[in-house]
């Protein structure tokens, strides 16, 4: 069965280096999204991405993240200067369908910032 | 803003029994979704039921079942004959309906474990 996987499953790194987390969404999936829970928290959406584009962001998802799809294959987000708030497990989504699509998780990328 | 609350942290049911996860949530939209997600142990978060909130009929998968009140803004999910497998955390969450590709809003969740 297709699943999405993600990488790293962990990674630690100091605070203000960069980040780059890496999704391969499910292949004839259309919308892609990353989601963010920070331990004991909920499940809070960061962005969604459709057509090469961003479709929608939170107010979590400022300039010092970015998101791409560099190859028709991985989805990746970046974290230009990580903080320590950033530390969080982050969860990479794909559907086909975008307004009543089941969402496909991946198992989840923890990040601990130092 | 749309707010999804699960009010129950953990919650523990024995082997083949019935346990009920309760949600409400929060909107001024009359069209939307509602969706229970399981997240077991290391694993990613599945679905395990949907339901519109046009559709009065409330949504059956298998041994899981919902009750949908709307005016209440309540979604609660039953889980019927409960086995070891369904320990996990489970997610309520609400998406709005519309042509856009709009994300989820998730509750908190609920620890759910189940007792041989």
């Amino acid at each position: 069965e297709p699943e999405v996987t993600q990488t790293p499953s962990h990674q630690v790194t100091q605070m203000g280096q960069e980040v780059i987390l890496r999704c391969v969404p499910i292949s004839n999936h259309l919308y892609f999204y990353w989601y963010r829970q920070i331990l004991g928290q909920k499940v809070e959406f960061l962005v969604s991405f459709y057509n090469n584009e961003i479709s929608e962001k939170s107010e979590i998802f400022d300039d010092q993240f970015s998101v791409e799809r560099p190859d028709g294959s991985n989805f990746t987000l970046k974290i230009r200067s990580t903080k320590l708030e950033d530390s969080a497990m982050y969860f990479c989504a794909s559907s086909f369908r975008g307004r009543d699509g089941e969402l496909f998780f991946g198992e989840g990328s923890r990040l601990t910032v130092l | 803003a749309q707010t999804v609350t699960q009010s129950q942290p953990e919650m523990s049911v024995q082997e083949a029994e019935t346990v009920t996860l309760s949600c409400t949530y929060d909107t001024s939209e009359s069209d939307y979704y509602l969706f229970w997600y399981k997240q077991p142990p290391s694993r990613q978060m599945i679905l395990v039921i949907r339901q519109e909130a046009y559709k009065q009929q409330n949504a059956t998968e298998n041994r899981f079942s919902v009750n949908f009140q709307k005016a209440a803004k309540s979604f609660s999910l039953k889980i019927s004959d409960s086995q070891l497998g369904d320990a996990a955390m489970y997610f309520c969450a609400y998406r709005i309906w519309n042509s856009g590709n709009t994300p989820l809003v998730f509750g908190k969740g609920t620890r759910l474990s189940v007792i041989a």
